[in-house]
């Protein structure tokens, strides 16, 4: 089955702590992404990668890292969480960049 | 301005009704238009994908684009109580524009009351 997995979740964390969510694909897509979706903002793209190792800034980059060091996976990264950062992400894969997307389950993220 | 703009709603209407969601946007780049459904506690899946302008029909739904007004829509059909979800409407241009990034709506929340 086709599918992009995200973990974990849910994660509730306190400031400052660095965490990683991991997300994976067995589709084979060259393109990868990740989105936070905030209420009256929609989704929004933090970071994107176009290939292995080969990654760049989207619209609300600030606060993140990502690696793409094999094409399945592509974690985020936030060395030192701020409350603002509180929010629900997706990882996100396609083909190309303007192609149908397949999303993850989500990941609801507080930071306290 | 936001370079697409989508009514949150919420949106309710009684199971059968025709439904219409729309978007605008303001960017004439855009070539690739885009309805995701996404349910509540899950990631958005693509519903339908048009190019350029026109309709396209697929079942119940039925997407519509006009360029020339920078407007598309998404028609539901005999909606059912299962069609309850929020829309997100996404459009990218082409390679050839630079701009193949897709940019999302806010979504549209909509309810079919039984």
């Amino acid at each position: 089955e086709a599918q992009v997995t995200q973990n974990p979740r849910y994660l509730i964390t306190v400031t400052g702590k660095k965490l990683t969510v991991t997300c994976s694909q067995n589709m084979n897509h060259e393109y990868m992404s990740w989105y936070r979706q905030d209420p009256g903002l929609g989704l929004r793209q933090i970071y994107y990668s176009m290939n292995v190792e080969v990654t760049d800034k989207g619209d609300v980059p600030e606060g993140y890292k990502v690696s793409r060091k094999e094409k399945r996976n592509f974690p985020l990264i936030l060395e030192s969480p701020s409350p603002n950062q509180t929010s629900l992400y997706f990882c996100a894969s396609s083909l190309r960049e303007n192609t149908e997307a397949f999303f993850g389950q989500g990941t609801r993220l507080t930071v306290v | 301005q936001k370079e697409v703009e989508q009514d949150p709603g919420p949106l309710s209407v009684p199971e059968g009704a025709i439904v219409s969601l729309n978007c605008t946007y303001s960017n004439s780049a855009f070539q690739y238009f885009m309805w995701y459904r996404q349910y509540s506690r899950k990631g958005p899946e693509l519903l339908m994908y048009t190019y350029s302008s026109g309709n396209k029909e697929d079942g119940r739904f039925t997407a519509q684009v006009d360029k020339s007004s920078k407007y598309i829509s998404l028609f539901i059909r005999d909606s059912q109580p299962s069609d309850s979800a929020t829309y997100l409407c996404a459009m990218s241009g082409g390679s050839n524009f630079g701009n193949e990034k897709l940019t999302f709506g806010t979504g549209t929340r909509l309810t079919i009351i039984p």
